[in-house]
């Protein structure tokens, strides 16, 4: 099993571009979340989803869409870059279930700077 | 979600020295997990508490869960340069959206 991977690794954005993060995860997990990690500081969660056809908002969800149309996947998508934007970028799934809360696995993260 | 504050925020041990590293929340927590981030890399799961009072132990590593459920702490003993990166709480109150704490940088004199 890969476990959760994300692409790409590192990606420098001009402002106001938009890109796409990818996530896939083949471990059958049925949640998967999007968080960001500023320099020094712990994981802000950005929005999260429950199973294919449901996400929700986190945290910090402003400036971001995601999608979850499978089970594997759950792309990020920022529209319109800004500078504020510029984080490491962890995908992270996990099982769980109303009988108990597991573990989640992040994936390596993308590093992400918009200019 | 749940508010966790995570003290200290950056922990410089002697090789061979023990420390700890608390976390607190002001409301009653669900459980609580710790996860552990090397230098450049991402968060690793290391243990989830569920009980009043629980004690987990991994090696050298000590995990309590409060008797209140409202804060939690990591007891290293004889610090080695492995244990170098940065330890985060995660809590959750009753959902599956957890609260990162800010996390405790952990260095090491040799």
């Amino acid at each position: 099993n890969a476990g959760v991977t994300q692409t790409p690794k590192f990606r420098i954005l001009k402002i106001g571009q938009s890109m796409t993060l990818q996530c896939t995860q083949d471990m059958n997990h049925n949640y998967m979340y999007w968080y960001r990690q500023d320099p020094g500081m712990g994981l802000k969660l950005i929005y999260y989803s429950v199973g294919a056809g449901i996400t929700d908002k986190g945290e910090v969800p402003n400036g971001y869409n995601v999608s979850r149309s499978t089970t594997e996947d759950f792309p990020l998508r920022l529209e319109l870059a800004a500078p504020s934007q510029t984080s490491v970028y962890f995908c992270a799934s996990s099982y769980s279930t109303l009988a108990g809360y597991n573990e989640q696995f992040f994936g390596p993260g993308t590093r992400l700077t918009v200019l | 979600g749940q508010q966790v504050m995570q003290i200290p925020q950056y922990q410089h041990v002697q090789e061979g020295e023990d420390f700890t590293t608390y976390c607190n929340s002001s409301t009653t927590l669900s459980n609580i997990q710790w996860y552990k981030q090397r230098p450049g890399g991402h968060p690793v799961f290391l243990i989830q508490l569920v009980k009043s009072g629980e004690v987990k132990k991994q090696k050298r590593l000590t995990f309590q869960f409060g008797e209140a459920k409202k804060n939690s702490s990591l007891h290293i003993t004889a610090t080695q340069t492995t244990d170098v990166g940065t330890y985060f709480c995660a809590a959750s109150s009753n959902d599956y959206k957890l609260s990162f704490g800010a996390g405790t940088t952990v260095t090491v004199r040799a």
